[in-house]
């Protein structure tokens, strides 16, 4: 079993609709955690990132932290089609060195 | 901004030959990663470093070594290319462990034959 899951997608929502993802996890260790967004044949970069428990949001982001229930999410407001790439999870321990763990990554289109 | 660049976007070598892979970031960071992804697997950290010459094997070191002769640069290398090693190949960079920001280049789309 992985430490990370996420869906692969492709996940298609029309312009201006939520999106929603998620990445669940089964390591209780993991406390930072970090939202990559990947375009086709581009390197990922980053989204959001939290540390523990707790929402954050950065405009029309917003990044969601359960530890209780080990499950993470990413909402986008306002789709646009400039959204549509590869989302990827990624989450670490909390020690002063621990690799990152990504998902695996969901698609998303979205659709004008 | 933080700049991560790597050789080639996309290469072609055939079974056994040796490749070199080059990542040169240009924001003086201490740590660098070799990652490699594949659909429904994500990213798989082959190797990181932390300093100059210093190393350390991540998940898949298998068939891979790594070289860091300058802080800005940071080599993988595929001592006998498998068709397995066919994959896309990402190098991040990160200010020093413990910070979590990892900064990708472009990543390089090897295809063994």
């Amino acid at each position: 079993q992985k430490e990370v899951e996420q869906d692969p997608g492709p996940l298609s929502v029309p312009e201006g609709a939520i999106v929603s993802l998620n990445c669940t996890y089964s390591n209780s260790a993991f406390q930072y955690f970090m939202w990559y967004r990947q375009y086709s044949r581009k390197g990922p970069e980053l989204l959001m990132y939290t540390y523990s428990s707790g929402n954050k949001e950065d405009g029309r982001f917003t990044a969601q932290v359960d530890k209780s229930s080990k499950y993470i999410s990413l909402f986008i407001r306002d789709s646009q089609p400039s959204d549509s790439a590869t989302y990827l999870c990624a989450m670490k321990e909390g020690d002063s060195w621990g690799k990152l763990q990504f998902g695996a990554g969901t698609q998303v289109v979205v659709t004008p | 901004d933080v700049k991560v660049t790597q050789s080639s976007r996309y290469l072609v070598k055939r079974t056994g030959e040796k490749v070199f892979l080059e990542c040169v970031q240009d924001m003086d960071h201490e740590n660098m990663f070799w990652y490699r992804q594949d659909p429904g697997l994500g990213l798989r950290l082959i190797y990181f470093s932390y300093d100059v010459k210093m190393k350390e094997k991540g998940d898949i070191p298998e068939g891979y070594s790594v070289s860091r002769e300058k802080k800005e640069r940071f080599s993988l290398i595929l001592e006998s290319a498998s068709t397995n090693q066919t994959s896309m190949y990402l190098c991040a960079s990160s200010l020093r462990l413990g910070l979590e920001t990892q900064y990708f280049g472009p990543g390089t789309r090897l295809l063994v034959l």
